[in-house]
C-alpha cells in the first residue's frame, strides 16, 4: 500500500488567496483526520471524518476553514481566504474505525502564506 | 477532558546511552496510550501502544514504555540509542469511549556521536 497520500507537499501563497490541500487515505480505512502542526501550538486536530461523514469539526479555527470528504478515497481541506497565521504543516491521517487503532499519517503539506 | 504533558522539550544523549522520555497524562476515564515518532520532514508513525493487559509494552526499534496508572505516566525508554533515533517523539492519549487523540507537545531527542 502506498500509505496516506497528500498533495501538494509544499504550498506558498499570498494572503487572501484560496488554498486547497488534498488527501487520499489508505484503502479500507474509514476514519480520516486533519491535523495542523505549528511550533507554538503543536499538533492540533482540526476535523475528524468517519465513513465520509464529519463527526467533529470543533478544532477548525474559523469559518475560513472547510473540509470535505466526497468519497472514501479523497478529502480536501480548504482555506479561503488564507492568512499568514495559517502557515503550518497540515497532516492527514487515516485509520480503521476504533479509537484504539493506529493512525497512519501522510507526509504533510507545508503551507506558507506570505 | 484529557491532557498530555511531556516533561522535556529536548533530550540530548550520547550514542549507546540509555534514554527515557517522560509523559504524564490526566483523564477522568480509562484511556489508551500511544507513542509516535516523527522523523524530519515526515509524518508521525506509531512506536507502540497500550490498550490493556501487561503494563510493559514493547514497540519497534527497541523502544518500550511502561504504563503506571497510579502515577498517570507512560514513559518511553530505550536501553541504547543510535544516531538514527534522532527525531521528535509524541505521547498521545485517547479515552476508551471516544475517538479524539490528544497529542503532547513533543520531545526532541538528539543523539550525539
Amino acid at each position: 500500500d502506498a500509505g496516506v497520500i497528500q498533495s501538494p507537499r509544499h504550498e506558498v501563497t499570498e494572503m487572501g488567496q484560496e488554498v486547497t490541500l488534498r488527501c487520499k487515505p489508505i484503502s479500507g480505512h474509514n476514519s480520516l483526520f486533519w491535523y495542523r502542526q505549528t511550533m507554538m501550538r503543536g499538533l492540533e486536530l482540526l476535523i475528524y471524518f468517519n465513513n465520509n461523514v464529519p463527526i467533529d469539526d470543533s478544532g477548525m479555527p474559523e469559518d475560513r476553514f472547510s473540509a470535505k470528504m466526497p468519497n472514501a478515497s479523497f478529502s480536501t481541506l480548504k482555506i479561503q481566504p488564507s492568512e499568514p497565521r495559517d502557515s503550518a504543516v497540515y497532516f492527514c491521517a487515516s485509520s480503521l474505525e476504533g479509537h484504539y487503532n493506529e493512525q497512519f499519517f501522510g507526509p504533510g503539506t507545508r503551507l506558507t502564506v506570505l | 477532558a484529557q491532557s498530555v504533558t511531556q516533561l522535556d522539550s529536548q533530550v540530548p544523549v550520547f550514542e549507546e546511552a540509555p534514554v527515557e522520555l517522560r509523559c504524564n497524562y490526566s483523564s477522568s476515564v480509562s484511556v489508551y496510550l500511544f507513542w509516535y515518532v516523527q522523523y524530519p520532514n515526515q509524518g508521525l508513525q506509531l512506536l507502540l501502544k497500550y490498550l490493556s493487559g501487561s503494563t510493559l509494552v514493547k514497540g519497534i526499534n527497541g523502544f518500550e514504555a511502561e504504563f503506571n496508572k497510579s502515577q498517570t505516566s507512560f514513559h518511553l525508554r530505550k536501553p541504547s540509542v543510535h544516531i538514527s533515533d534522532t527525531a521528535e517523539y509524541f505521547c498521545a492519549v485517547t479515552d476508551t469511549g471516544g475517538f479524539k487523540t490528544i497529542f503532547g507537545a513533543g520531545t526532541r531527542l538528539f543523539v550525539k556521536a
